[in-house]
């Protein structure tokens, strides 16, 4: 299965900053997810990140809050902008998926002050 | 369409069963199971493909009937480490959606 590293762990960041966290892994793969999963609650997808063309958004999200690159296929980056105390949660890069597990990096936990 | 989890949450004691239910308005075609622990990524428990098919390894099973739209996972004589928040995920257009978990917790 794959290995996943996402960084940072956690981070602490004030009102109308942004924080970026990177996700990479250790083997090629097609696409990569970028989920939301706020106290208490279930994961819920931002968007789908794949090589060579724009991230596909869920309803709900947009790019200008959560730009995303993709620049490889072993590395993403998702983007939190503006931030307000509701983007406090953890946001969890993951591979696989389909008829296949999906793998989850570590989680960021991001808490706004 | 996010699936519907029951119960939301159970208590036990240890090496009693339990039965978690995952159900949906649309069709399945594939039902993962995941558990997360306090603090931690979500983890892989299995998935069902097809259905009819059951799948199941330790004390830790599933059934699909995709005719009822339905999957459940059974754990039996539970132990300490089944604690967690279980989540099914329905697999659709290249993505999965999750239920909105079902904690469980074991006591000694």
């Amino acid at each position: 299965s794959a290995v996943i590293s996402q960084k940072p762990s956690r981070d602490i960041c004030q009102r109308g900053t942004s924080l970026t966290i990177q996700c990479q892994v250790d083997s090629q793969v097609t696409m990569m997810f970028w989920y939301r999963q706020q106290p208490g609650q279930s994961l819920t997808l931002i968007a789908t990140a794949n090589q060579g063309s724009e991230a596909t958004y869920e309803s709900g999200f947009v790019i200008d809050k959560f730009p995303i690159s993709r620049p490889n296929l072993t590395f993403s980056t998702l983007t939190v902008s503006n931030l307000s105390p509701e983007d406090s949660s953890i946001y969890l890069c993951s591979v696989g998926g389909a008829d296949s597990p999906l793998h989850f990096g570590n989680g960021t936990r991001l808490t706004v002050t | 369409q996010q699936p519907v989890q029951s119960p939301q949450a159970v208590i036990l004691r240890e090496g009693e069963d339990a039965v978690i239910n995952c159900s949906s308005s649309k069709a399945l075609y594939s039902v993962h199971w995941y558990r997360q622990k306090h603090g931690e990524a979500p983890v892989f428990l299995m998935i069902l493909l097809k259905g009819g098919e059951q799948k199941g390894h330790d004390k830790i099973s599933a059934s699909f009937n995709e005719k009822k739209q339905q999957s459940s996972l059974y754990l039996t004589a539970s132990q300490l480490s089944y604690s967690g928040t279980y989540f099914c995920g329905l697999q659709g257009a290249q993505k999965l959606v999750f239920g909105q978990g079902t904690r469980l917790t074991i006591n000694p």
